[in-house]
C-alpha cells in the first residue's frame, strides 16, 4: 500500500462543475502539498497546508490530520483547468507523492 | 515562471554514459531539491541540498551524485547510464529546508538510448 494514495486516478467534468481530488495519507506529515502538473510536463506549486483550509481563486484545498486526509475543490471548472494533480506528504524534510489525478475538463 | 531554471531541457544520451543535470534555484532560496519522474514510478524525491550541504536523501542510486555550490545552483550526476534511468528529472527551490513552499523547475528530460 502507497504511503499517499490519491482518488480518483482519473476523472472527466463539463465545464462549470465542481471538482473534488482526495488524498489519504498513512504517514506522520509536518504539511501536504498540492501541485498541478501540465501536459507539458511543468509543474506548479498549488498549496502548502498544515491545517485548515486555504483558498486562492476558484481552488480550495482542505485538511483533515486526525483523519490524515486533503481535498483539493475546483469550483466553476473550465478547460484549462485539465491537468494532472498531485498530492504530497512532507515527512521529514522528503516529499511523498501520490499517484496523480488526471482530469480532463470538456467545454 | 517560477524562477528556477534547469538545463538543458533535453538530452538524449546512450547507455553507460555520464551526464550532468543543472540547476538554478530562485533568488534567495537556499534548498534544492532533485526528484525524478519515471512513467513506471511516478515522481520520486532524490536528494535536498539546504546551503551547500546535503540534507536530505531519498531513493537516489548509488550511480547518481548531486552537489550545491558557493553561489547555490545545484548539479546532478548520473553515471553508467542504463535505459530504466529515462525520466523527467525535477529540481525545484525553498527559501528554507523542511517546512517550506517549493517551486518547481521546467525539468530536463532524459532519454536513454
Amino acid at each position: 500500500k502507497n504511503e499517499v494514495e490519491q482518488s480518483p486516478q482519473n476523472l472527466t467534468a463539463q465545464e462549470g462543475e465542481f471538482i473534488t481530488i482526495n488524498c489519504s495519507y498513512s504517514v506522520g506529515i509536518s504539511a501536504l502539498h498540492w501541485l498541478q502538473q501540465h501536459p507539458g510536463g511543468g509543474i506548479v506549486s498549488l498549496f502548502m497546508l498544515s491545517s485548515g483550509k486555504k483558498k486562492h481563486g476558484r481552488l480550495i484545498a482542505t485538511i483533515n490530520i486526525q483523519e490524515k486526509h486533503s481535498s483539493l475543490h475546483i469550483t466553476a471548472s473550465h478547460p484549462r483547468d485539465s491537468a494532472v494533480y498531485i498530492c504530497a506528504a512532507l515527512v521529514t524534510d522528503k516529499l511523498i507523492f501520490g499517484t496523480g489525478t488526471r482530469l480532463q475538463v470538456f467545454p | 515562471d517560477s524562477g528556477v531554471t534547469q538545463t538543458p531541457k533535453h538530452l538524449i544520451t546512450a547507455t553507460g554514459q555520464r551526464v550532468t543535470l543543472r540547476c538554478s534555484p530562485r533568488s534567495g532560496d537556499l534548498s534544492v531539491y532533485w526528484y525524478q519522474q519515471s512513467l513506471d514510478q511516478g515522481l520520486q524525491f532524490l536528494i535536498q541540498y539546504y546551503n551547500g550541504e546535503e540534507r536530505a536523501k531519498g531513493n537516489i542510486l548509488e550511480r547518481f551524485s548531486a552537489q550545491q555550490f558557493p553561489d547555490l545552483h545545484s548539479e546532478l550526476n548520473l553515471s553508467s547510464l542504463e535505459l530504466g534511468d529515462s525520466a523527467l528529472y525535477f529540481c525545484a527551490s525553498s527559501v528554507g529546508a523542511g517546512k517550506n513552499e517549493q517551486f518547481f523547475g521546467p525539468g530536463t528530460r532524459l532519454t536513454v538510448l
